[in-house]
């Protein structure tokens, strides 16, 4: 059982180019989720999905995309990279979403870096 | 979803144990505490969490104050493995339409001393 993982580890992007981020979780999860974590802050959530063909917008949408083809795939896409997308990036997946007693699995994050 | 308040750090010694406070003063009768914890360049893990009883895990126990507006995360032998980022959420028992994510404050971070 791999859990979550993420790839790549680290990227460095020059502003305007274009990158997808993949997470890929092995549990059968319904649920899956981005975040981003900014230097000394907690983690924001990007957009998530609620299932296979199904994404929806979270705390910080702008300047993101996402898609979820197959249940265990969850692709965050930027468009056209700025330099206040760099952070690191979390995706995690849970197998009851919002249930008080659900617990979210995270994968080893993604260092992002935009010149 | 209701807020917490905790220390911005704390320090302990090696194999001694560590008291987490979390103060959560406007919890309702439906919020679960979680904890959750963030060790360095690695993403969050999840630790434990409750309702009314004090719970124990292999990893921590948890002790929950009987007008549950606050509660302790107990590591009972600190080791410098447990060096982190503790976070203490709350969580409804069902959200209906809600997105269902974690909402991180930023937490305790935790330096164990050799």
């Amino acid at each position: 059982n791999a859990g979550v993982t993420q790839t790549p580890k680290f990227r460095v992007l020059k502003t305007g180019q274009s990158m997808t981020l993949l997470c890929a979780q092995d549990m059968n999860h319904e649920y899956m989720y981005w975040y981003r974590q900014d230097p000394g802050m907690g983690l924001r959530l990007i957009h998530y999905s609620v299932g296979e063909g199904t994404t929806a917008k979270g705390e910080v949408p702008d300047g993101y995309n996402v898609s979820r083809l197959k249940k265990q795939n969850f692709l965050l896409g930027l468009e056209s990279a700025a330099p206040s997308q760099t952070s690191v990036y979390f995706c995690a997946s849970s197998r009851q979403g919002p249930l008080g007693t659900d617990t979210q699995y995270f994968g080893p994050g993604t260092r992002l870096t935009v010149l | 979803d209701a807020k917490t308040t905790q220390p911005n750090s704390m320090e302990s010694n090696e194999e001694e144990p560590v008291h987490l406070p979390c103060n959560h003063s406007t919890i309702s009768g439906t919020d679960y505490i979680h904890w959750y914890r963030q060790l360095p360049s690695q993403g969050p893990e999840y630790v434990i969490h409750g309702l009314t009883s004090n719970v124990n895990n292999r990893m921590a126990s948890l002790a929950i104050a009987e007008d549950r507006k606050s509660s302790t995360l107990i590591l009972h032998r600190a080791t410098l493995r447990d060096a982190a980022v503790y976070y203490c959420i709350l969580r409804d028992v069902e959200y209906g339409g809600s997105q269902g994510n974690l909402i991180f404050g930023k937490g305790t971070k935790l330096s164990v001393k050799p």
